[in-house]
């Protein structure tokens, strides 16, 4: 069985420091892996996915995640953290190398304050 | 990206009534659709997939009778909850894929239950 855990709860940082939101996963075979941001009462916004390629992916709003297979991880990251960063953040696994039916971690909360 | 279209965003209804929630792709063609559950500061939870022409697949401990899943079109899902009560008061989250186009599954904007 697949499996995806984000291991803050919550995560505060001041705006222009960089951030991290952390996340590791368990699949089998080759994974996909993918962010998403969600604002209160609101659908999940896609940020960014890893299928293959560069370990470092850049996705929207100026975020990138680096992918490490040794580590089994996919840590979320931005240089210069906005106020208007704060959301709730979930990665997502794919396993055996599809997309279709997705695990996601429990969400970290981001505080970006002034 | 593509667009998934979900209505309503909030339904209040009272106990034992049925409510439907619609979850639509709006420039694209889904024959897989799939419905979470979240639950107040919790992750979301795979509820079932959505098949076009087909029976839904549900998640262990998920009840069909309750939550029944109709996918009559490319475009169109809908999810009624049956005979609802106050512990069904939850945000529903259905999301597809473009596979033509995408690899990344786009979510619909939610409904909020709320059974009284």
């Amino acid at each position: 069985a697949q499996s995806v855990a984000q291991p803050e709860d919550q995560v505060n940082v001041a705006e222009g420091n960089p951030l991290t939101v952390k996340c590791t996963y368990s699949v089998s075979g080759n994974p996909y892996l993918f962010w998403y941001v969600q604002y209160p009462n609101r659908g999940l916004q896609f940020l960014l996915k890893y299928i293959t390629g560069d370990n470092l992916v850049k996705g929207s709003y100026g975020f990138e995640a680096e992918f490490n297979k040794s580590q089994t991880s996919f840590h979320l990251k931005k240089p210069s953290a906005l106020v208007s960063d704060s959301a709730l953040y979930f990665c997502a696994a794919g396993g055996g190398g599809t997309a279709s039916k997705l695990t996601f971690g429990t969400g970290t909360r981001l505080q970006v304050t002034l | 990206g593509a667009v998934v279209s979900q209505h309503p965003s909030w339904v209040i209804c009272k106990s034992g009534t049925s409510v439907k929630i619609e979850c639509r792709s709006l420039d694209f063609q889904a024959t897989t659709m799939f419905w979470y559950r979240q639950f107040p500061k919790q992750s979301l939870m795979l509820m079932a997939t959505s098949n076009e022409g087909s029976k839904a697949t549900y998640e262990q401990g998920v009840e069909k009778d309750k939550f029944l899943i109709n996918h009559a079109s490319l475009t169109l899902s809908t999810l009624t909850v049956t005979s609802a009560h106050p512990e069904d008061s939850s945000f529903y989250i259905c999301s597809a894929r473009d596979q033509g186009r995408f690899t990344e599954a786009f979510f619909g904007q939610g409904t909020r239950l709320t059974v009284v």
